[in-house]
């Protein structure tokens, strides 16, 4: 069974400090990485991909692959509260198949002013 | 309208009751996927459409009825659903597989 997993949380963060999100998958052929966050009664929005090893930023997010440990993560700097919100993580699981997304069950952040 | 529509967001509907899902995307996309998300669990993939063309079905129950009848327009045909039916449908659509946008969502109680 291909799986995802992320903890559950809540992840507690103050204000300006960095929030770190982690993910794990099983599946060693998984190609494409994705960070989704979703608000409180809403739909999942994408903030960050990665498809390859190493560190991809955009913004205040840092995205990290380690493929040989099979863990993806997202780094927020600066929190803040209006990141709070719930973080799922989402693996490509084949190659030749960019509609079978795996998903976390997310890691809920909350950020402290 | 821009992005993925998606109505009603929210349904309450008896176990007897036959009701629809509607989802519309303006982006273009070729793909269009129904989600069902229960609470603390991952996003389940029900339904995949490319091209209008069904490609994926995983293992979903027949009180559940898709239906594509263009790249633009998915719909969700539900009839005798089950108090465990009860979640968060979320239609979503996306170019080849990259970067999946989501409606708003329906969500669905069943009594």
């Amino acid at each position: 069974q291909k799986e995802v997993e992320q903890n559950s949380g809540p992840l507690s963060v103050p204000e300006g400090a960095i929030a770190s999100l982690n993910c794990t998958y099983s599946d060693r052929g998984s190609q494409s990485f994705f960070w989704y966050r979703q608000y409180s009664g809403k739909s999942p929005e994408l903030i960050m991909s990665i498809y390859s090893n190493g560190d991809k930023e955009d913004g205040r997010f840092t995205a990290q692959l380690n493929k040989a440990s099979q863990y993806v993560s997202l780094l927020i700097r600066d929190s803040q509260p209006s990141d709070s919100a719930t973080y799922l993580c989402a693996v490509n699981i084949a190659a030749d198949s960019n509609y079978q997304l795996i998903w976390g069950a997310g890691t809920k952040l909350i950020i402290k002013p | 309208e821009t992005g993925v529509t998606q109505t009603p967001r929210h349904l309450v509907m008896g176990m007897t009751n036959k009701k629809s899902l509607k989802c519309e995307q303006h982006l273009g996309h070729n793909a269009m996927y129904w989600y069902k998300q229960s609470a603390k669990k991952p996003l389940e993939l029900m339904f995949v459409y490319n091209f209008k063309e069904q490609t994926e079905n995983n293992s979903v129950p027949s009180r559940f009825s898709p239906e594509c009848p263009n790249s633009s327009h998915l719909f969700l045909h539900l009839h005798t659903l089950q108090p465990e039916d009860s979640a968060l449908y979320l239609c979503a659509s996306s170019q080849m597989g990259e970067k999946l946008f989501f409606g708003s969502g329906t969500q669905l109680s069943v009594l």
